[in-house]
């Protein structure tokens, strides 16, 4: 089985400052990894995804996130935000064996304020 | 490209009352899943299917939910007997496994609330 664990609930950063959005994982096989956004009344999007080669993976709106296999994570960072990344942000896994099983992380909420 | 569509946008109901919800996914799509998120959590996986088949489906989907996909396009998801516990949000997704490389497209989900 596999769970995720995303440290930070909340994480509130003013505009242009450089933000990282922490994700833990748990799997005993080895696992495809996203970042999901949600925006207000909006369905989730894909950010980023790690399937497999480079550990450092770009995604859109400036997002890139750093697959770290020693301490199971993958955190996801930009260096400047804007008032238009104020959104849940949430990491998944998926196991290599073929189930199509998503599990999420319980989601961090990225205000930025001007 | 019209997205994943999802009716009815919120559903009220009281508590032993049945409910439906639909899904429309991109046309293209051959692989449809069901999620349901509550305050402050992450989806949770509640099915799979591929094409008209439910290929994978969780614990979580008790002997009150059922899920159909009848001729592999559409799909409807049934709550029988709901209970105060049933209140999420229902989420819809699709994919291709020939186009979207592990990429799912989710729809805006159905709001449940049971009274």
């Amino acid at each position: 089985a596999q769970s995720v664990t995303q440290l930070d609930s909340q994480v509130p950063v003013f505009e242009e400052a450089p933000v990282e959005l922490r994700c833990n994982y748990s799997s005993s096989v080895s696992v495809y990894l996203f970042w999901y956004v949600q925006y207000p009344n909006q369905g989730l999007q894909l950010l980023l995804k790690y399937l497999s080669g480079s550990t450092l993976v770009k995604g859109i709106n400036g997002f890139e996130a750093e697959f770290n296999k020693s301490q199971t994570s993958f955190h996801l960072r930009k260096p400047s935000v804007h008032i238009s990344d104020t959104a849940e942000y949430f990491c998944a896994v998926k196991n290599f064996s073929g189930a199509q099983k998503l599990v999420f992380g319980q989601g961090t909420r990225l205000t930025i304020n001007p | 490209d019209t997205g994943v569509s999802q009716n009815p946008r919120h559903k009220i109901t009281k508590r032993g009352q049945n409910v439906t919800f639909r899904c429309d996914p991109i046309s293209e799509h051959n692989r449809l899943y069901w999620y349901r998120q509550t305050l402050g959590q992450g989806p949770e996986f509640l099915t799979y299917f591929q094409n008209e088949a439910q290929l994978e489906k969780s614990r979580l989907l008790s002997d009150r939910f059922s899920a159909e996909r009848p001729k592999g396009s559409f799909s409807t998801l049934e709550i029988q007997r709901t209970e105060q516990g049933d209140s999420a949000m229902y989420l819809c997704a699709s994919s291709s496994r020939q186009t979207t490389n592990e990429k799912l497209f989710f729809g805006s989900g159905t709001q449940l609330s049971v009274l």
